[in-house]
């Protein structure tokens, strides 16, 4: 079955740590997209990319970096520098007509 | 820049009662509309979309929505709420489609939907 996964379900950092949420879909699509999802926020972009090799800052990439090596994975990487990482991550993809396939997403917590 | 209201925090209904929830958006062209349904601790799931054509749309579920320009509005709607439709309702702008594959949307902040049985 096509689709997207991320791992793990649930993640657990100590303060100063990184962490890495890991993207994969088999879609075949070309962009893929990171949101975070507060308590009353919706979701807010964090990175996006259009094709392999190239991403783009989304609205809150402050603390986030990404990578796009190959067409069906685009981790995220939670740096230390990012204050308040505690949320909900979810990865999405999609093709050209803008309708966006969501993971189940990553429950980030910082003990 | 485009935006998306949902002025409805949270919203009580009887199950078998109707629905409407509602979205207004901001946007200076055609936009590509959506609705996404979200269960606690899952990712979303899209009801309907809207790019053109028919104004009233027809998603998975019962649900539907109708697109009305001069309101700058997508609301959508269902006849009659079962008990497991209790859930997060987000509606979603896109600009339409780009060279390259997709583009970014941006989501409205969510109406908790409670069903009373």
């Amino acid at each position: 079955d096509g689709g997207i996964t991320q791992s793990p379900k649930y993640l657990f950092r100590k303060e100063g740590q990184n962490v890495t949420l890991s993207c994969e879909q088999n879609l075949n699509h070309d962009a893929m997209y990171w949101y975070r999802q507060d308590p009353g926020q919706g979701l807010r972009l964090i990175y996006y990319s259009q094709i392999v090799n190239d991403f783009q800052k989304g609205d809150i990439a402050e603390g986030y970096s990404v990578s796009r090596e190959k067409k069906e994975s685009f981790p995220l990487t939670v740096t230390s520098a990012q204050k308040n990482p505690t949320a909900f991550y979810l990865c999405a993809s999609s093709s050209w007509d803008n309708e966006q396939f969501f993971g189940p997403g990553t429950r980030l917590t910082v003990l | 820049a485009q935006s998306v209201t949902q002025p409805d925090i949270h919203i009580t209904v009887s199950e078998g009662a109707s629905l409407e929830l509602r979205c207004n958006y901001s946007y200076g062209a055609t936009p590509y509309l959506f609705w996404y349904v979200q269960s606690p601790g899952q990712g979303l799931q899209l009801l309907l979309k809207y790019f053109s054509g028919d104004t009233l749309v027809q998603g998975i579920k019962g649900f539907e929505a109708e697109f009305k320009r001069s309101q700058s509005s997508f609301n959508l709607r269902k006849p009659s709420v079962h008990w497991s439709d209790a859930a997060e309702y987000f509606c979603a702008v896109g600009a339409g489609a780009v060279t390259g594959g997709g583009n970014k949307l941006t989501f409205g902040t969510g109406t908790q939907l409670k069903v009373e049985l």
